[in-house]
This record gives C-alpha cells, sequence and structure tokens, in this order.
C-alpha cells in the first residue's frame, strides 16, 4: 500500500512558471525524500529533508515539512521543459525502505 | 548516472512462468532493494538485501524470492507468475547505514500474458 498521497495527480505549466505539488504521509518519519521519474524508467534523488528541519533548498528546488500535518511540498522554481516528468515523495519510517506516494506527472510546455 | 545497471530492460512472459531479473549495485554499495512499480502507481517495496540476507519484505507473497551475491549484485525470482505482475520492477542500491539514499537502476519491464 502508498503512504500517501501526491497532489495533484497532474500539473500542467509554461516553461518559466513555478510547480508547487504537495505530498501528505500517514505514519512518523526519520526523514522524507523527492524522487524525479522520466517516462517510466529509473527514479532520480532529488532532495531529502529530516524529520526535524522545516525547509530546505537545492539549486531550483525548495522543499518544506510540516511533521504536524504529515505533509511536505516541493517547489521548483523557473521551470524547464526538461523539468517534464513524474515527481514522487518517499518517507523512511522503517529505517531505509522507501514508501512511496502516488506521484504528480508535470508537464512543462516550451 | 547513478551506476546500477539491470537486466533486461524488457521481458514478456505467461502466467505461470517464472523469471528472474539482475541487478547490478552501484560500485562501494552493499545493500540493494527492489520495488514494483504498476503503470500510474508510485513505486512498492518488495524486499532489501544486505551481505547476502534478506534484510525486510513488504507485503509481497513468497513467490516473490530474491538472492544477493558477494559482490553484491542481486536477483529477483518471481514463480507462477500472474497477471497483475506485468509492472517496472526497479532495484535500487545504497550503503549499509546510509540507505537514506537509494540510487535506482533503469528498472526492467516485465509484461505478462
Amino acid at each position: 500500500s502508498q503512504q500517501g498521497e501526491e497532489d495533484p495527480q497532474a500539473l500542467s505549466i509554461q516553461e518559466g512558471e513555478n510547480a508547487t505539488m504537495n505530498c501528505s504521509y500517514k505514519t512518523s518519519i526519520n526523514n522524507l525524500q523527492w524522487y524525479r521519474q522520466n517516462s517510466g524508467r529509473g527514479l532520480v534523488h532529488l532532495i531529502l529533508i529530516r524529520s526535524n528541519e522545516r525547509e530546505k533548498h537545492s539549486g531550483r528546488l525548495r522543499v518544506t515539512l510540516d511533521t504536524s500535518k504529515k505533509s511536505s511540498s516541493l517547489l521548483i522554481t523557473a521551470s524547464r521543459a526538461a523539468d517534464t516528468a513524474s515527481y514522487f515523495c518517499a518517507t523512511d519510517n522503517l529505517a531505509d525502505k522507501l514508501i512511496f506516494g502516488t506521484g504528480t506527472r508535470l508537464q512543462v510546455f516550451p | 548516472e547513478t551506476g546500477v545497471t539491470q537486466s533486461p530492460t524488457h521481458l514478456i512472459k505467461t502466467r505461470g512462468q517464472q523469471v528472474t531479473l539482475r541487478c547490478s549495485s552501484q560500485s562501494g554499495h552493499n545493500t540493494v532493494s527492489w520495488y514494483q512499480q504498476a503503470l500510474g502507481q508510485g513505486p512498492q517495496f518488495i524486499f532489501q538485501y544486505y551481505r547476502e540476507e534478506e534484510n525486510g519484505r513488504g507485503n509481497f507473497p513468497p513467490r516473490f524470492s530474491g538472492l544477493q551475491f558477494p559482490n553484491y549484485s542481486s536477483e529477483l525470482n518471481v514463480n507462477a507468475l500472474e497477471l497483475d505482475d506485468s509492472a517496472l520492477y526497479l532495484c535500487a542500491s545504497s550503503s549499509w547505514g546510509y540507505q537514506e539514499t537509494q540510487y535506482f537502476g533503469p528498472g526492467t519491464r516485465l509484461l505478462v500474458l
């Protein structure tokens, strides 16, 4: 079973716009990670935020975590066509057994 | 690239058959995890191997089994294939004690007819 859900399920934006996707989860976590998947291929790790952190940045990515609401958000600023992919959050509440959400499909139009 | 390789890339089997999928972990990694990703879903944890032993298992029946070899490569075996086993199978490698970040291979897409 999935740990949580991403919202929205699909998102279409123009290049240069910001993309925000949200993730909700069900149980206590050690950390939360975001992964990107291009066209049903392997997943690429984007960023990890620990349960005692509230915000983290990496390049054009900004992740927030609210453990009281059991939710996280991923913001991609100044999006590019190459950002088109599916984005998954994954929680690590079972000591390294990642539990993934259902994913957000992002389409960035040139 | 992550350095994790999987073979084959695509596979077609019929119901009831058996299949073996292979994974070579990234250099320096000693832990391998396997995930099943059905179409339109997120990956689901199958099991993890460390030091050639299973170290945790998800909600999958015993007909899903695995092996890890001394060089840390791994196999996923599925017996008595069912139509619902059609999925993308992903392996991920990591270093024991640092399993937070896992490095995924490109996956094997299995179709069961």
